[in-house]
């Protein structure tokens, strides 16, 4: 079952636009949240974290919002940039983490 | 700079093949992890590593094993290679904290099992 999802595959924004990627995760005791970046033929790189006991966390053009209620979070990325185009991948942590499916981000100049 | 290599970037092997797919972490971390990457399915856990000789199973750990002799080096073996295990697998490591710790992979190794 997966634990942590991401449930757009791809997303395509004008350069210079915001990118917002979204990620759903069902269990409530996950208290530590991750965001990664992956480009092809690399693996992939941390991009910004976000504690449970907070719901807004920003580093530089990125920002990571959560809604504990809502089991939600999501990353914004203002302005993008066609270095952005890669696949983010969420991660969720209990025990151990909990990696999303993944969404292809496409910044088109 | 955190740096985690894996042995090989490709590899073909043919069922029923043992293969070892190794990995090297040169920051003194304790954590070491293998995944693999499905399309649609996202970075699935195999299995884990706290400590040299200690290790957990992750969420598909079926049809793996691992070994870790060396603190900086973490095998996955594939005792008997299946047409299913062809994927693209990924090594990481982190610090300390295995649930916390931000972790750092390697490149890749894509392995197609004929």
């Amino acid at each position: 079952d997966q634990q942590v999802k991401q449930n757009s595959p791809s997303l395509s924004v004008q350069e210079g636009r915001i990118s917002i990627l979204n990620c759903d995760y069902t269990n409530s005791m996950f208290d530590y949240f991750l965001w990664y970046k992956k480009y092809p033929a690399e693996g992939p790189t941390f991009l910004i974290s976000i504690s449970s006991i907070k719901d807004k966390n920003e580093d530089g053009r990125f920002t990571v919002f959560l809604n504990k209620s809502a089991k939600h979070l999501s990353l914004h990325i203002v302005p993008s940039q066609p270095g952005d185009s890669a696949v983010y991948f969420c991660a969720a942590s209990g025990n151990q983490f909990y990696f999303g499916t993944g969404t292809s981000l496409t910044v088109i100049p | 700079d955190v740096k985690v290599t894996q042995s090989s970037r490709y590899l073909v092997k043919r069922t029923g093949e043992k293969v070892f797919l190794e990995c090297v972490q040169d920051m003194d971390h304790e954590n070491m992890f293998w995944y693999r990457q499905d399309p649609g399915l996202g970075l699935r856990l195999i299995y884990f590593s706290y400590d040299v000789k200690m290790k957990e199973k992750g969420d598909i750990p079926e049809g793996y094993s691992v070994s870790r002799e060396k603190k900086e080096r973490f095998s996955l073996i594939l005792e008997s290679a299946s047409t299913n295990q062809t994927s693209m697998y990924l090594c990481a490591s982190s610090l300390a904290s295995a649930s916390t710790d931000t972790q750092y992979f390697g490149p890749g190794t894509r392995l197609t099992v004929l």
